[in-house]
């Protein structure tokens, strides 16, 4: 079936450095891909998304590109601040009648002052 | 304003019980779905419904149930057969392209 697998964190940085979670997916057909942050004890929120190949959804500073020949979605933001720190879901809608939503174990970021 | 709501945030059952969870959504959403969280965890996926009386089970189905009688509502019950039912519990609607809208969350405690 489908999947999606993220590094692992936690992911820690400090305020203004560059980061980068990766994000590789395993599908049949051409699903859309999501990230997805949490911040502590709340729902996710939607950050940003992308429909279809080479599709960049961004985003708050953040972006990721939809590689389908690499069949990845990585999250990147040029300068994080303390307050990114949260756990970041990467996700796609299965295609077909459906549209089950599948989830990466997320990825932790620690962003210190 | 338009969104999902969850109820209650927090929910102490007692060993036995059965407890129901609620989830209501006024974004005109067909789909719905319901995640299990466990600390430093991803989500897993229980159930999970496309259109009004119609449900799915996902990974982690055993224990629990569920009903979709309105297109605005999809609660979950967590049933004396989930043997560790300790958890927090996350609903979400969606109009299939353009993600997933979620709830707050319920924290579930067995006491």
């Amino acid at each position: 079936g489908d999947s999606v697998t993220q590094m692992e964190g936690p992911v820690t940085l400090s305020e203004e450095a560059f980061l980068t979670i990766n994000c590789t997916y395993t599908a049949t057909g051409y699903p859309s891909l999501f990230w997805y942050v949490q911040y502590p004890g709340e729902g996710l929120q939607l950050l940003l998304k992308a429909t279809k190949a080479d599709d960049k959804g961004s985003n708050k500073g953040f972006e990721a590109t939809y590689r389908k020949e690499t069949t990845s979605f990585h999250l990147e933001k040029g300068s994080v601040q303390v307050s990114d720190s949260a756990v970041y879901f990467c996700a796609l809608s299965e295609t077909g009648g459906y549209n089950k939503l599948i989830f990466g174990a997320g990825t932790r970021l620690a962003v210190h002052p | 304003d338009g969104g999902i709501t969850q109820s209650p945030k927090y929910l102490f059952r007692k060993e036995g019980q059965n407890v129901t969870l609620s989830c209501e959504q006024n974004l005109n959403h067909d789909a719905m779905y319901w995640y299990r969280q466990d600390p430093g965890q991803g989500l897993r996926l229980i159930y999970y419904s496309q259109i009004v009386n119609d449900f799915q089970k996902g990974d982690i189905a055993e224990g629990y149930s569920v009903s979709r009688e309105k297109k605005e509502s999809f609660p979950l019950t967590v049933t004396s057969a989930q043997k560790n039912p300790t958890a927090f519990y996350l609903c979400a609607s969606s109009n299939s392209l353009f993600g997933a809208f979620f709830g707050q969350g319920t924290r579930l405690t067995v006491v």
